[in-house]
């Protein structure tokens, strides 16, 4: 079995903050973890992911997700906001479950960048 | 090559009535998947392909749904009966993954079919 949770469905930060969208999961065989990202009237599209190796993994648009296993966490940050990161992250978990791949996805956080 | 396409766009229609919805996924895809997006609900999952089986109905909310995939590769999602809780955005993915092995799993996600039931 397995589980995403991410801790506030809508996060605000002013233009040039650091952005911090929290993503916890819980899973029985070690997982792949994936951030995608949907911007209004668009499709979702994969913004990062980790399988295996290194477990901070860079992104595109200067996003950056670090797995800890400890904490069972893989937190998106971004160290300043731009206007055009406005968008809904959506952290999704993928493993082995009945024999196949199972991808399970969070709720969704909405991002809000203010000026 | 192209990536995954959906049709319709926009689907409305009146309650009672069927409706298909199409997905086209990325060529040699061999697994897709069936997600449905509701306002404040995030990503529902519906159902998944391994090729023309699937392994996975438990998202299928009630027997009015059902899919189908042929040939490896279109695959039509059929709501029978529609019912206005059924209005939502309807999202097809497909990713590049062997049965049973670990894959990176990346889906790419076409853009949607937006159904609204009056």
């Amino acid at each position: 079995a397995q589980s995403v949770t991410q801790l506030g469905s809508h996060v605000s930060v002013s233009e040039g903050a650091l952005v911090l969208l929290r993503c916890n999961y819980s899973s029985s065989v070690p997982p792949y973890l994936f951030w995608y990202v949907q911007y209004p009237n668009q499709g979702l599209q994969l913004l990062l992911k980790y399988t295996t190796g290194a477990t901070l993994v860079k992104g595109i648009t200067g996003f950056e997700a670090e797995l800890k296993k400890s904490e069972t966490s893989f937190h998106l940050t971004k160290p300043s906001a731009h206007m055009s990161d406005a968008a809904e992250y959506f952290c999704a978990v993928s493993a082995l479950s009945g024999g196949y791949q199972k991808v399970t996805f969070g709720i969704g956080t909405k991002l809000q960048v203010i000026p | 090559g192209a990536g995954v396409s959906q049709s319709p766009s926009n689907k409305v229609t009146e309650k009672g009535k069927d409706v298909e919805l199409r997905c086209d996924p990325i060529s040699g895809h061999t697994a897709l998947y069936w997600y449905r997006q509701s306002l404040g609900q995030g990503l529902e999952f519906l159902i998944y392909f391994q090729g023309n089986s699937a392994p996975d109905k438990s998202g299928l909310p009630s027997d009015r749904f059902s899919a189908e995939r042929t040939g490896g590769s279109v695959s039509t999602l059929t709501i029978q009966r529609t019912q206005q809780e059924d209005s939502a955005v309807y999202l097809c993915a497909s990713s590049l993954i062997a049965f049973g092995r670990g894959g990176t799993d990346t889906q790419y996600f076409g853009p949607g079919t937006r159904l609204t039931v009056l």
